[in-house]
């Protein structure tokens, strides 16, 4: 199937541990996003990557470091998890293409991993 | 700087009756606007799309948005509401040419569909 996958869909952790939540597009796409929805279901940007580069890191604690080993995968490596820290994670791609003005192509969002520590 | 006001965190509507669900835009450039729906525990589904070009944008399961730009609103309306309509709906803005432009969610409106 073409998508966005992340895994895993559901973590459960305690405060303080270090944990990854991996996200894979086969849709060609060249920028990949992470994005943070909280528990009034607010989303808000993370970060993104375009051809495995960082072009947006938002106010976000360096407890967070994306990794994108190639245009197709953007990892989240969280460290020293936190109670505040529990949401829904969810990753997104694009076709941002030549210019920046991709947003004909659309965005195309994986199912989300619900992250909650204890 | 792009944002967007969802005018309304909670519509109820009965089945069968119409939907509006509101939404005001800001942004310096001509913006893409879109409509996500987000059904409970499920990830994001888009509905529709504006991006310069018919200001009428019909999206999937009867939904439909209209760009203004002297309103500078996207208003989203379906003629008859159903059961399974009944989801949170996020507003969302996206700026033309720039690099490393990300899309900027509305705080989200929740749609009850009663009986």
């Amino acid at each position: 199937d073409t998508a966005v996958s992340q895994t895993p869909k559901y973590l459960v952790t305690q405060m303080g541990n270090d944990k990854s939540i991996k996200c894979e597009q086969n849709l060609g796409h060249d920028t990949m996003y992470w994005y943070k929805q909280d528990s009034k279901k607010f989303l808000k940007i993370m970060f993104s990557y375009n051809n495995k580069e960082l072009i947006i890191n938002e106010t976000v604690p360096n407890r967070f470091s994306p990794k994108s080993p190639d245009k197709a995968h953007l990892n989240l490596h969280i460290n020293s998890l936190e109670l505040g820290d529990s949401a829904v994670y969810f990753c997104a791609s694009r076709l941002m293409g030549q210019g920046g003005s991709g947003d004909r192509y659309g965005y195309t969002f994986g199912s989300g991993t619900r992250l909650t520590v204890v | 700087a792009q944002s967007v006001t969802q005018l309304d965190s909670h519509v109820s509507v009965s089945e069968g009756t119409p939907v509006l669900l509101r939404c005001n835009y800001s942004s310096s450039y001509s913006p893409s606007l879109f409509w996500y729906v987000q059904h409970p525990n499920k990830g994001l589904q888009l509905l529709l799309k504006y991006t310069s070009a018919a200001t009428l944008v019909k999206g999937i399961n009867g939904f439909e948005a209209e760009f203004k730009k002297s309103e500078t609103s996207f208003h989203l309306t379906k003629p008859s509401a159903h059961m399974s309509d009944a989801a949170e709906y996020f507003c969302v803005v996206s700026a033309l040419n720039q690099a490393g432009t990300a899309l900027i969610f509305g705080k989200g409106t929740t749609l009850s569909v009663s009986s």
